[in-house]
Parts: C-alpha cells; sequence; structure tokens
C-alpha cells in the first residue's frame, strides 16, 4: 500500500507569510494528489486536483506543485481566514483506494 | 447548488449494525461515483469506501473490508453505507462525498458513536 508523509504536522506563520506543506509518497503516484482544507467543525473542502489544478472558485493564493513522489501545497500570502488543517490525500487505481497524509495544522502567529 | 445530507448516525453496541444514508442534490446523481470517508475524534480523514455510478464496483478500506457494505439507489439519489459487526474504533464522524479519485463536495457528516 502506498504511505503519504505529510510535514508539518503544524505551523505557526505571520499573515501575509508564504506557507508550505509537503507530501512524499512511498512510491510514484505520477500526479495523483489531491488538496483539501478543513475549518474547525467542519468538513473538509477540495482546494487543488490532481497536483497543480486549482478547484472552481478557490482563491488563486492556494496552489499545488510535484509529481512522482514529492508534492507540494503552498499559501503564497497567508489570510487569517487561511487557519485550518490542511490534508493531501492520494489516488491508487489498483487496487482502487485513497490515502490521507495525517494533516498539517495551519494556525496564526 | 450541489448538496449532500447525511443521517442515520447514532450510539450503538459493539457488535451492533447501523445504516447511513446520504441524499444527493444539485448534479446528476447516477452519473458519479461516491464515496465515504471517516474522521475519529480528533484524528485525520480515513477513506473507507467508493462506489462507481452505476454501483456495479466497489472498494472498501482493508479496515472495513467484510463489514460495511456500500450500495446506491440512483431512483432515490441515495447513498448508503451498511455497517456491522461494529468496533469502538468504528467511531468517527462519516462523511458522503461526491466522487471517487478527489471528493468534492463532502456532507457535513454524521456521529456515530460505537460503545458499551
Amino acid at each position: 500500500d502506498i504511505q503519504m508523509t505529510q510535514s508539518p504536522s503544524s505551523l505557526s506563520a505571520s499573515v501575509g507569510d508564504r506557507v508550505t506543506i509537503t507530501c512524499q509518497a512511498s512510491q510514484d503516484i505520477s500526479n495523483y494528489i489531491n488538496w483539501y482544507q478543513q475549518k474547525p467543525g467542519k468538513a473538509p473542502e477540495l482546494l487543488i486536483y490532481d497536483a497543480s489544478n486549482l478547484e472552481f472558485g478557490v482563491p488563486a493564493r492556494f496552489s499545488g506543485s510535484g509529481s512522482g513522489t514529492v508534492f507540494t501545497f503552498t499559501i503564497s500570502s497567508l489570510r487569517p481566514e487561511d487557519v485550518a488543517t490542511y490534508y493531501c490525500q492520494q489516488y491508487d487505481n489498483v487496487p482502487p483506494k485513497a490515502t490521507f497524509g495525517g494533516g498539517t495544522k495551519v494556525e496564526i502567529k | 447548488e450541489v448538496q449532500l445530507l447525511e443521517s442515520g448516525g447514532g450510539l450503538v453496541q459493539p457488535g451492533g449494525s447501523l445504516r447511513l444514508s446520504c441524499v444527493a442534490s444539485g448534479f446528476t446523481f447516477g452519473s458519479y461515483a461516491m464515496s465515504w470517508v471517516r474522521q475519529a475524534p480528533g484524528k485525520g480523514l480515513e477513506w473507507v469506501s467508493s462506489i462507481s455510478d452505476r454501483g456495479g464496483s466497489r472498494y472498501y478500506a482493508d479496515s472495513v473490508k467484510g463489514r460495511f457494505t456500500i450500495s446506491r439507489d440512483n431512483s432515490k439519489k441515495t447513498l448508503y453505507l451498511q455497517m456491522s459487526s461494529l468496533r469502538a474504533e468504528d467511531t468517527a464522524v462519516y462523511y458522503c462525498a461526491k466522487g471517487r479519485r478527489f471528493f468534492a463536495p463532502w456532507g457535513q457528516g454524521t456521529l456515530v458513536t460505537v460503545s458499551s
């Protein structure tokens, strides 16, 4: 089974800072990785799909990159409303299954 | 607007059964794969199961295989998760979500508590 290692598990940054989260897959997953935001008490929301595609309606300060085994999620300029936990998720075809990273809790310094 | 509304959660004893439902609106339900994802209290997300658009293909996490059954009724625009032989570690908020490769949107979730 493919494992997803997400880092850091938490971070604190100032408003306006650039924030970067990394997910490493245990084997090549091409670009089959997605990123979600989960605010406290709410359901997760899709931000990025297939490594770098911005979901409709998601602000452009969110972006994703990478391919193969190492992937990066970036908030270009952190805003107070971005306080949330962010998860990566990979999709495997054989057998069809999904695996989430452990999550990164983002707070404002 | 796409909406997903789960129901059926509650308190159940270990070894018991429960059926979750998820009613969809705002999209052509029968054209999309659907999935269940759960989140134990204070923990991360765990994919549980997915089903193809017509229900012919079903996939399960190893942790629930043989105990949970996913199904759908496209005429009722409803997704189901039949859970049996429930264990304490199945305690979680269960979300239904549209899609199988990626999940969007998600319902608000329904809490399942397995405890004596």
